[in-house]
């Protein structure tokens, strides 16, 4: 059963930092892996999707990275903002439309 | 253009009623997928379904639980004799054909 970790649970950090987020996963065989944000009381907002077979993606100041065969990804948020205080779900996919299999998130907060 | 939508974002019930969950995805969208999310937790996959066909209902917790797509399109997740357990909030995503998955706001479920 695939199994997803983020690290750290919770970070603060001051306005304008480079920062990274940690995720890890228990079976190297995924299909994809996806980054959300979720705000309180909101609904998820997919900010990245990485295929098997690429090794990052870039969506304006966030990079998403990963190494299948080591089971980890990492966000990096570079230049960070207020806005950027959410929590960060990380969530691999099994094969072809399965249901995603997500980590408990990390609770992030940008101090102005 | 519109994301997905579910209704009603709340429900309080009392215990031993049924509840029906409803999702309506991203027009065009093949793939719908039902989540539930714990607080403090990642969602939970529960089932999904290709066009009308349920693909995989391992995760529902047990025979209470059902979901349909009849016509491919809108979808309904039933809970039959709700429990106090099953207070959650209820996710649904859809995907074009299994790839990038988009979020509804979700369904805040409360049991008396």
């Amino acid at each position: 059963k695939q199994e997803v970790t983020q690290i750290p649970a919770a970070l603060s950090v001051p306005e304008g930092e480079n920062l990274v987020l940690n995720c890890s996963f228990t079976d190297s065989a995924i299909y994809n892996l996806q980054w959300f944000r979720q705000d309180p009381g909101k609904g998820l907002t997919s900010l990245l999707l990485i295929q098997s077979s690429q090794r990052e993606q870039t969506s304006g100041r966030l990079n998403a990275s990963l190494d299948k065969s080591s089971g980890r990804s990492t966000l990096y948020i570079a230049a960070s903002q207020p806005g950027d205080s959410a929590t960060y779900l990380c969530a691999v996919g099994g094969g072809g439309a399965d249901g995603l299999t997500f980590g408990k998130g990390t609770h992030l907060i940008i101090q102005p | 253009g519109a994301g997905v939508s579910q209704s009603p974002r709340y429900k309080v019930t009392k215990r031993g009623q049924d509840v029906a969950l409803r999702c309506d995805p991203i027009s065009g969208h093949v793939s719908l997928y039902w989540y539930r999310q714990a607080l403090g937790q990642g969602p939970e996959f529960l089932t999904y379904f290709n066009y009308e066909a349920q693909q995989d209902k391992s995760g529902l917790p047990n025979d209470r639980f059902s979901a349909e797509r009849p016509e491919g399109s809108i979808s309904t997740l039933t809970i039959q004799r709700t429990e106090q357990r099953d207070s959650a909030m209820y996710r649904c995503a859809s995907s074009l054909r299994g790839d990038e998955q988009f979020f509804g706001p979700g369904t805040r479920l409360t049991v008396l």
